[in-house]
Protein backbone atom coordinates (compact mmCIF):
# COMPACT_ATOMS: atom_id res chain seq x y z
CA UNK A 1 0.00 0.00 0.00
CA UNK A 2 1.14 3.42 -0.87
CA UNK A 3 1.53 5.82 2.45
CA UNK A 4 2.69 8.89 2.56
CA UNK A 5 4.12 10.06 6.55
CA UNK A 6 5.65 12.88 7.97
CA UNK A 7 7.14 13.74 11.04
CA UNK A 8 6.63 15.41 13.85
CA UNK A 9 3.05 16.37 13.44
CA UNK A 10 3.54 20.00 14.83
CA UNK A 11 7.35 21.97 15.76
CA UNK A 12 7.33 25.03 17.95
CA UNK A 13 10.93 26.89 17.10
CA UNK A 14 12.30 30.30 18.24
CA UNK A 15 13.05 32.64 15.44
CA UNK A 16 16.44 32.51 13.23
CA UNK A 17 16.82 28.59 14.09
CA UNK A 18 17.30 26.19 11.21
CA UNK A 19 14.88 23.23 10.79
CA UNK A 20 13.97 19.98 9.07
CA UNK A 21 10.69 18.80 7.90
CA UNK A 22 10.23 14.91 7.21
CA UNK A 23 8.65 13.09 4.75
CA UNK A 24 8.51 9.47 4.41
CA UNK A 25 6.96 7.39 1.86
CA UNK A 26 6.76 3.13 1.47
CA UNK A 27 7.23 2.98 -2.90
CA UNK A 28 9.64 3.97 -4.17
CA UNK A 29 8.26 4.21 -7.84
CA UNK A 30 7.59 7.85 -8.05
CA UNK A 31 7.05 10.54 -10.88
CA UNK A 32 8.43 13.49 -8.43
CA UNK A 33 7.44 15.00 -4.63
CA UNK A 34 5.87 18.35 -4.36
CA UNK A 35 6.43 20.26 -1.19
CA UNK A 36 3.43 22.51 -0.28
CA UNK A 37 2.88 25.38 2.32
CA UNK A 38 -0.60 25.52 3.71
CA UNK A 39 -1.43 28.92 5.54
CA UNK A 40 -4.98 28.56 8.14
CA UNK A 41 -8.23 28.84 5.91
CA UNK A 42 -6.57 28.93 2.89
CA UNK A 43 -5.43 27.06 -0.28
CA UNK A 44 -2.23 25.07 -0.77
CA UNK A 45 0.89 26.83 -1.74
CA UNK A 46 3.73 25.26 -3.98
CA UNK A 47 6.77 25.24 -2.42
CA UNK A 48 9.46 23.13 -4.40
CA UNK A 49 8.79 20.06 -6.44
CA UNK A 50 11.69 17.33 -6.90
CA UNK A 51 11.85 14.98 -10.13
CA UNK A 52 12.37 11.09 -9.50
CA UNK A 53 16.09 11.71 -11.16
CA UNK A 54 16.84 14.95 -8.95
CA UNK A 55 18.64 14.56 -5.58
CA UNK A 56 17.22 17.85 -4.13
CA UNK A 57 15.81 21.67 -4.94
CA UNK A 58 16.49 24.87 -3.50
CA UNK A 59 14.52 28.36 -3.47
CA UNK A 60 15.56 30.77 -1.44
CA UNK A 61 15.99 30.01 2.77
CA UNK A 62 14.18 26.44 1.48
CA UNK A 63 16.05 23.10 0.62
CA UNK A 64 14.45 19.76 -0.11
CA UNK A 65 15.76 17.34 -0.94
CA UNK A 66 14.89 13.36 -2.01
CA UNK A 67 16.54 9.58 -1.35
CA UNK A 68 14.10 7.59 -2.90
CA UNK A 69 15.99 4.51 -1.88
CA UNK A 70 15.40 4.88 1.61
CA UNK A 71 11.62 6.69 0.76
CA UNK A 72 12.19 10.14 2.51
CA UNK A 73 12.30 13.61 1.60
CA UNK A 74 13.39 16.45 3.99
CA UNK A 75 12.43 20.48 3.53
CA UNK A 76 14.98 22.38 5.39
CA UNK A 77 14.46 25.50 6.29
CA UNK A 78 17.10 27.90 7.14
CA UNK A 79 16.98 31.01 9.32
CA UNK A 80 13.15 30.63 10.27
CA UNK A 81 11.20 33.92 10.89
CA UNK A 82 7.50 34.41 12.10
CA UNK A 83 6.03 34.36 8.55
CA UNK A 84 6.98 30.53 8.16
CA UNK A 85 4.77 29.70 10.62
CA UNK A 86 2.16 27.38 8.56
CA UNK A 87 1.44 23.78 7.52
CA UNK A 88 3.61 22.55 5.63
CA UNK A 89 2.48 18.72 3.54
CA UNK A 90 4.41 16.60 1.05
CA UNK A 91 2.83 14.88 -1.81
CA UNK A 92 4.49 12.63 -3.38
CA UNK A 93 2.96 11.71 -7.05
CA UNK A 94 2.58 8.32 -8.77
CA UNK A 95 -0.83 7.11 -10.54
CA UNK A 96 -2.08 8.94 -8.28
CA UNK A 97 -1.03 12.07 -5.64
CA UNK A 98 -0.90 10.83 -2.04
CA UNK A 99 -0.38 13.44 0.78
CA UNK A 100 0.96 13.49 3.64
CA UNK A 101 -0.98 14.56 7.15
CA UNK A 102 1.51 17.75 7.15
CA UNK A 103 3.69 19.15 9.82
CA UNK A 104 2.64 22.16 11.80
CA UNK A 105 5.60 24.84 11.85
CA UNK A 106 5.43 27.40 14.53
CA UNK A 107 8.02 30.00 14.93
CA UNK A 108 8.38 31.88 17.88
CA UNK A 109 9.60 35.84 17.61
CA UNK B 1 -2.62 36.54 -14.36
CA UNK B 2 -2.50 32.18 -14.73
CA UNK B 3 -4.21 30.14 -11.51
CA UNK B 4 -7.40 28.42 -10.45
CA UNK B 5 -10.66 30.08 -9.21
CA UNK B 6 -12.43 28.98 -6.80
CA UNK B 7 -16.21 30.75 -5.87
CA UNK B 8 -17.75 31.49 -3.80
CA UNK B 9 -15.39 31.05 -0.62
CA UNK B 10 -17.79 30.86 2.22
CA UNK B 11 -21.29 29.03 1.18
CA UNK B 12 -23.68 28.11 3.98
CA UNK B 13 -26.56 25.82 3.24
CA UNK B 14 -29.46 23.91 5.27
CA UNK B 15 -29.25 19.91 5.64
CA UNK B 16 -31.12 18.24 2.64
CA UNK B 17 -30.35 20.63 -0.11
CA UNK B 18 -27.95 20.25 -2.69
CA UNK B 19 -24.90 22.34 -3.52
CA UNK B 20 -22.13 22.94 -6.59
CA UNK B 21 -19.04 24.33 -6.17
CA UNK B 22 -17.13 26.32 -8.99
CA UNK B 23 -13.49 25.74 -10.29
CA UNK B 24 -12.14 27.08 -13.18
CA UNK B 25 -8.63 27.49 -14.07
CA UNK B 26 -6.78 28.87 -16.74
CA UNK B 27 -3.16 27.29 -16.96
CA UNK B 28 -4.39 24.58 -19.66
CA UNK B 29 -4.06 21.51 -17.28
CA UNK B 30 -5.73 18.45 -18.66
CA UNK B 31 -5.79 17.22 -14.94
CA UNK B 32 -8.23 18.84 -12.53
CA UNK B 33 -9.21 16.96 -8.98
CA UNK B 34 -11.34 17.97 -5.89
CA UNK B 35 -9.84 17.23 -1.89
CA UNK B 36 -11.92 17.67 1.08
CA UNK B 37 -10.16 18.86 4.21
CA UNK B 38 -10.94 18.19 7.62
CA UNK B 39 -9.68 20.03 10.57
CA UNK B 40 -6.47 18.22 11.77
CA UNK B 41 -6.80 16.09 8.73
CA UNK B 42 -5.32 15.47 5.90
CA UNK B 43 -6.27 15.75 2.10
CA UNK B 44 -8.74 13.43 0.58
CA UNK B 45 -9.93 12.94 -2.70
CA UNK B 46 -13.45 12.90 -4.09
CA UNK B 47 -12.98 13.03 -7.79
CA UNK B 48 -10.67 13.74 -10.36
CA UNK B 49 -10.73 14.16 -14.39
CA UNK B 50 -7.80 13.73 -16.29
CA UNK B 51 -9.44 14.74 -19.69
CA UNK B 52 -13.16 16.80 -20.97
CA UNK B 53 -15.86 14.25 -20.31
CA UNK B 54 -14.07 11.91 -18.43
CA UNK B 55 -13.35 11.67 -14.29
CA UNK B 56 -12.81 8.92 -12.11
CA UNK B 57 -14.14 8.57 -8.32
CA UNK B 58 -11.61 9.67 -5.40
CA UNK B 59 -11.61 7.76 -1.82
CA UNK B 60 -14.28 9.09 -0.87
CA UNK B 61 -16.69 10.18 -3.88
CA UNK B 62 -20.70 9.22 -1.97
CA UNK B 63 -22.86 11.66 -1.79
CA UNK B 64 -20.94 13.83 -4.28
CA UNK B 65 -20.59 14.55 -8.29
CA UNK B 66 -18.99 16.17 -10.76
CA UNK B 67 -18.99 17.00 -14.30
CA UNK B 68 -15.92 18.16 -16.43
CA UNK B 69 -17.66 19.39 -20.29
CA UNK B 70 -15.28 22.10 -20.72
CA UNK B 71 -10.97 21.80 -19.90
CA UNK B 72 -11.53 24.89 -17.45
CA UNK B 73 -14.21 24.00 -15.59
CA UNK B 74 -14.73 21.08 -12.83
CA UNK B 75 -17.43 21.95 -11.16
CA UNK B 76 -18.40 19.72 -7.78
CA UNK B 77 -22.05 19.32 -6.88
CA UNK B 78 -22.56 18.42 -2.64
CA UNK B 79 -25.94 16.39 -2.75
CA UNK B 80 -28.26 15.77 -0.22
CA UNK B 81 -26.58 12.00 0.34
CA UNK B 82 -23.51 13.27 1.33
CA UNK B 83 -23.36 12.15 5.51
CA UNK B 84 -21.03 15.02 6.73
CA UNK B 85 -20.87 17.59 4.39
CA UNK B 86 -19.42 20.58 6.45
CA UNK B 87 -15.64 21.00 5.41
CA UNK B 88 -12.94 22.55 3.77
CA UNK B 89 -12.98 21.58 -0.20
CA UNK B 90 -10.00 22.19 -2.41
CA UNK B 91 -10.09 22.58 -6.61
CA UNK B 92 -6.27 21.47 -7.72
CA UNK B 93 -5.32 21.04 -11.19
CA UNK B 94 -1.60 19.37 -12.88
CA UNK B 95 0.56 18.62 -15.57
CA UNK B 96 -0.58 15.73 -17.09
CA UNK B 97 2.22 13.33 -16.13
CA UNK B 98 2.87 12.79 -19.75
CA UNK B 99 6.72 14.08 -19.22
CA UNK B 100 7.31 12.11 -16.04
CA UNK B 101 5.87 15.31 -13.37
CA UNK B 102 2.87 15.63 -12.06
CA UNK B 103 2.52 19.42 -10.63
CA UNK B 104 -0.30 20.29 -8.52
CA UNK B 105 -1.86 23.66 -7.94
CA UNK B 106 -4.30 24.44 -5.96
CA UNK B 107 -7.87 27.22 -5.75
CA UNK B 108 -7.89 29.44 -2.42
CA UNK B 109 -11.02 26.71 -1.37
CA UNK B 110 -14.26 26.86 -0.56
CA UNK B 111 -15.29 26.55 3.30
CA UNK B 112 -18.97 24.97 3.18
CA UNK B 113 -21.05 24.52 6.07
CA UNK B 114 -24.26 22.47 6.49
CA UNK B 115 -26.81 23.31 9.25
Amino acid sequence: KQEVTQIPAALSVPEGENLVLNCSFTDSAIYNLQWFRQDPGKGLTSLLLIQSSQREQTSGRLNASLDKSSGRSTLYIAASQPGDSATYLCAVSYDKVIFGPGTSLSVIP
Amino acid sequence: DGGITQSPKYLFRKEGQNVTLSCEQNLNHDAMYWYRQDPGQGLRLIYYSQIVNDFQKGDIAEGYSVSREKKESFPLTVTSAQKNPTAFYLCASSTDGASGIVEQYFGPGTRLTVT
